[in-house]
């Protein structure tokens, strides 16, 4: 199996900081790195995929970059409604697995 | 517009079983691939389970395999999660997510997904 880490695990910021999250995979997965946003008690929801390709209706302050192993999530200036928790998963292989996410909090 | 709603979640006991129902909306159902994962408190997102638009592909999470059973019955528009044999460790939200083809194919990504059903294994 495909295993993903991310860091940081979590992380403070402010409204209007840029933030940058990484994401790795035990082996390389080409491009195939999607990203989703989750906030409790919401749906997940897709951010990124295919590494770099912004979701219809994301916001464009959202981008991916990164392949092979290495990826990385900019939100370029974190707004209000950003906080949450973020997740990456690679869509190389099955089993599909999901990094352990990184808590973006005040 | 997509929409997604879970349903059949509950309080089982450690052995029980337990069917969760994912009705879809929105889109042409039969046409396809979907999806289940879960978040177990206070944990991340686990991949459960895929299946193709017409389940001739199915697959599962080892740590799953031959306790659930995923399904679709297209012409209700619902995806299927029959839970059997269910552990403390199962207990978790429940999300159906659809693809973005027929197929399980490598570079899909799922969205959108529904709000989810809680499952709580618990004696």
């Amino acid at each position: 199996d495909f295993q993903m880490t991310q860091s940081p695990s979590s992380l403070s910021a402010s409204v209007g900081d840029r933030v940058t999250i990484t994401c790795r995979a035990s082996q390389s997965i080409s491009t195939f790195l999607n990203w989703y946003q989750h906030k409790p008690g919401k749906a997940p929801n897709l951010l990124i995929y295919a590494a770099s390709s912004l979701q219809s209706g994301v916001p464009s302050r959202f981008s991916g970059s990164g392949s092979g192993t290495d990826f990385t999530l900019t939100i370029s200036s974190l707004q209000p409604e950003d906080f949450a928790t973020y997740y990456c998963q690679q869509s190389y292989s099955t089993p599909r697995t999901f990094g352990p996410g990184t808590r973006v909090d005040i | 517009e997509v929409q997604l709603l879970e349903s059949g979640g509950g309080l089982v006991q450690p052995g029980g079983s337990l069917r969760l129902s994912c009705a879809a909306s929105g889109f042409t159902f039969n046409t396809f691939a979907m999806t289940w994962v879960r978040q177990a408190p206070g944990k991340g997102l686990e991949w459960v389970s895929g299946i193709s638009s017409g389940a001739g592909s199915i697959y599962y999470a080892d740590s799953v395999k031959g306790r659930f059973t995923i399904s679709r019955e297209n012409s209700k528009n619902t995806l299927y999660l029959q839970m059997d044999s269910l552990r403390v460790e199962d207990t978790a939200v429940y999300y159906c997510a659809k693809g973005d083809s027929s197929t399980y194919r490598r570079g899909d990504r799922f969205d959108p997904w529904g709000q989810g059903t809680l499952v709580t294994v618990s004696s």
